[in-house]
């Protein structure tokens, strides 16, 4: 069966400081793997998305990057963080499309503090 | 693109009653809906989900219609507990190329005991 992991998952950072969380999937192979942020009491706010190595679609201009350096491995990254990059931030994947099992899954999240 | 709108924000019932959620949305081509519940803190998790080729889907205390008419869907459940409460996502897609569902703002539901 498949599983997502992120890490850390909690997090603490001061504002202008850098920024690295990990989403890894396990038992499946070229999925498509997703980066949501989640304000408090809020929606699901897609941030990036990536369908294969190297291949990253960013859904909303900001501070915040993202790297997809092995089949089953995304990151999120910031050089300088902002006190509104708050949040709950989820990793999820999805089969590769085709095969009409395009569920995503969801990752158990990491909770960003900037202070 | 594709528009999500979920109704209402904020649902209170007591213990026992029927909840309903409903979605509509914009794009006649989207043909996958699914349903997502978020417990305070956790993840959101795959509840039930419906295509296109079908009307209505049932699992349990929960069901899912859908009127590709109309454009909307919407979520049931039944003989609603306290462990019910928790915050619903619903999501339209297209089958096939990037996949990347459109999600509703969300549904908290609360089941007063």
């Amino acid at each position: 069966s498949q599983t997502i992991h992120q890490w850390p998952a909690t997090l603490v950072q001061p504002v202008g400081s850098p920024l690295s969380l990990e989403c890894t999937v396990e038992g499946t192979s070229n999925p498509n793997l997703y980066w949501y942020r989640q304000a408090a009491g809020r929606g699901l706010q897609l941030l990036f998305y990536s369908v294969g190595i190297g291949q990253i679609s960013s859904e909303v201009p900001q501070n915040l990057s993202a790297s997809r350096p092995q089949d089953r491995q995304f990151i999120l990254s910031s050089k300088k963080l902002l006190l509104s990059d708050s949040g709950f931030y989820l990793c999820a994947w999805s089969a590769s499309s085709g095969r009409g099992e395009e569920t995503q899954y969801f990752g158990p999240g990491t909770r960003l503090l900037v202070l | 693109g594709e528009n999500v709108e979920q109704h209402p924000s904020t649902l209170s019932v007591q213990e026992g009653d029927s909840a309903v959620i409903k979605c509509t949305y914009s794009d006649s081509a989207s043909n996958y809906f699914p349903w997502y519940k978020q417990e305070l803190g956790k993840r959101p998790q795959l509840i039930i989900d419906i295509r296109s080729n079908v009307g209505e889907k049932k699992d349990q205390r929960i069901a899912v219609t859908l009127n590709k008419t109309a454009k909307h869907f919407s979520l049931h459940i039944t003989e609603t507990q306290p462990e019910d409460s928790a915050v619903y996502f619903c999501a339209a897609s297209i089958s096939g190329g990037s996949y990347i569902p459109t999600f509703g703002r969300g549904t908290s539901l609360i089941v007063h005991p």
